[in-house]
């Protein structure tokens, strides 16, 4: 069964501080990853997205790591604002006939001034 | 260029009740995916609809039904309604049929409440 894992469930720090979330997966055939931000209530907004061969990928202050050989994957995100508090979904591709999406329960992020 | 939109934004019904959800797609996509988001959980896939036909299911019952059209817009259809069906409804366009994975927008969803 396809699953992705994320971790930590929340994490809440100050702002100006860095973080980093988790996510750990069993999908195969693999195609592709892709961290989300989703806003309460709101549609989730792509981040990053990474194939196979892509180990790590920057999207301003996000980075996103890759390692395919242990199906993990992390979201580092630097200098934090408190406009990054939001869920972080972590979302497998599984390359088959059509493009079936499975997603990570998400890691809430909460930032304090 | 338009993004996804879904309508209405937000819906309450009563258990027993049928609902039709709205998703317009964004330009240039012709598939559409829905999935269900219950509160505190990540998305779960309920289908996906290429060239108006339905091309991927996910685990959820035969009252879950949907449609899409000539314009590629599409609707969700759920009938009996229970109170376990309250959730947000995300609805995401791509170009082509998303085999890679790539392209897909989301619209900001239907928050369904079922009293």
């Amino acid at each position: 069964k396809n699953q992705v894992e994320q971790s930590p469930q929340s994490l809440i720090i100050l702002e100006g501080k860095n973080c980093t979330l988790q996510c750990n997966y069993t999908v195969s055939p693999f195609s592709n990853l892709r961290w989300y931000k989703q806003d309460t209530g709101r549609g989730p907004v792509s981040l990053t997205i990474m194939t196979f061969s892509e180990n790590t990928k920057s999207n301003g202050r996000y980075t996103a790591t890759l390692d395919a050989d242990t199906k993990q994957s992390s979201l580092h995100i630097t200098a934090s604002q408190l406009s990054d508090s939001a869920s972080y979904i972590c979302v497998v591709s599984a390359r088959t006939s059509y493009g079936k999406l499975t997603f990570g329960q998400g890691t809430i992020l909460t930032v304090h001034p | 260029e338009t993004g996804v939109t879904q309508s209405p934004t937000h819906l309450i019904k009563t258990r027993g009740q049928q609902v039709t959800l709205r998703c317009s797609s964004q330009s240039g996509h012709n598939t559409v995916s829905w999935y269900q988001q219950a509160l505190g959980q990540g998305p779960q896939f309920i289908f996906q609809y290429y060239r108006e036909e339905e091309n991927g299911r996910g685990n959820f019952p035969p009252r879950f039904s949907g449609l899409q059209f000539p314009n590629y817009s599409s609707e969700l259809n759920v009938n009996a309604l229970e109170l376990d069906d309250s959730a947000l409804y995300l609805c995401a366009s791509s170009p082509g049929t998303g085999g890679g994975g790539y392209g897909y927008t989301f619209g900001s969803g239907t928050r369904l409440t079922v009293v």
